[in-house]
């Protein structure tokens, strides 16, 4: 069982505010890397998928980089907007199949 | 295109009965997986099917199985449903399932054992 943590569990912020989250997971057989947006009542949106070490990712204001050597992974919302509140979860994966969660940092953004 | 869909989105049944979640995958996705989110948990891995095949499943008790058909929907069957069971149970379908694919989810079946 893979332990990945996720900083912090929950964030309030201004809209207009930029803000950013931590996954932290074990850096030894590292495979793969996602990052999912999760609304109330809705289905989990995946977001990114990062493989290498130094990646980058960006998708609008939503941007993601991956350090494998240290195990973490920042996600970065730029300006937030009442429409990014949602629970972030990125997940380790395996070649396996399963995917491993961590418990989601859950952004809410207030008006 | 549609995404993955689940059947039915909320169940309730009695401690001892059985339960069929349902489950269709993305059109030309091969493998599904189940995923099972209880209350204060996080996600937990519980299946993993590709080509009509088990290929992985996580640390659950045997009462949990289920089975691909051809045309790769899936069904989850719970059996001797205990109220721990009670839970989201979320399902989603890959093109392949080397390890960095995405995984696309479906809404999800709320299960309510009482």
């Amino acid at each position: 069982i893979l332990n990945v943590e996720q900083s912090p569990q929950s964030l309030h912020v201004q809209e207009g505010d930029s803000t950013n989250f931590t996954c932290s997971f074990p850096s030894s057989n590292f495979y793969a890397l996602h990052w999912y947006r999760w609304e109330t009542a809705k289905s989990p949106e995946a977001l990114f998928v990062m493989t290498l070490n130094g990646d980058e990712k960006k998708k609008g204001r939503i941007s993601a980089t991956l350090n494998t050597k240290e195990g973490y992974s920042y996600l970065y919302i730029k300006g937030s907007q009442p429409e990014d509140s949602a629970t972030y979860l990125c997940a380790l994966g395996s070649t396996l199949g399963r995917l491993y969660f961590g418990r989601g940092t859950q952004l809410t953004v207030w008006p | 295109e549609a995404g993955v869909t689940q059947s039915p989105t909320h169940l309730i049944k009695t401690r001892g009965q059985q339960a069929t979640l349902r489950c269709s995958p993305i059109s030309g996705h091969t493998s599904v997986y189940w995923y099972q989110q209880a209350l204060g948990l996080g996600l937990q891995f519980l299946l993993w099917y590709d080509e009509g095949e088990e290929r992985n499943r996580g640390n659950f008790p045997p009462r949990f199985s289920g089975r691909q058909f051809p045309n790769y929907s899936s069904e989850l069957n719970v059996n001797a449903l205990e109220l721990e069971d009670s839970a989201l149970y979320l399902c989603a379908s890959s093109f392949g399932s080397r390890g960095g694919e995405t995984q696309y989810f479906g809404p999800g079946t709320r299960l309510l054992v009482l």
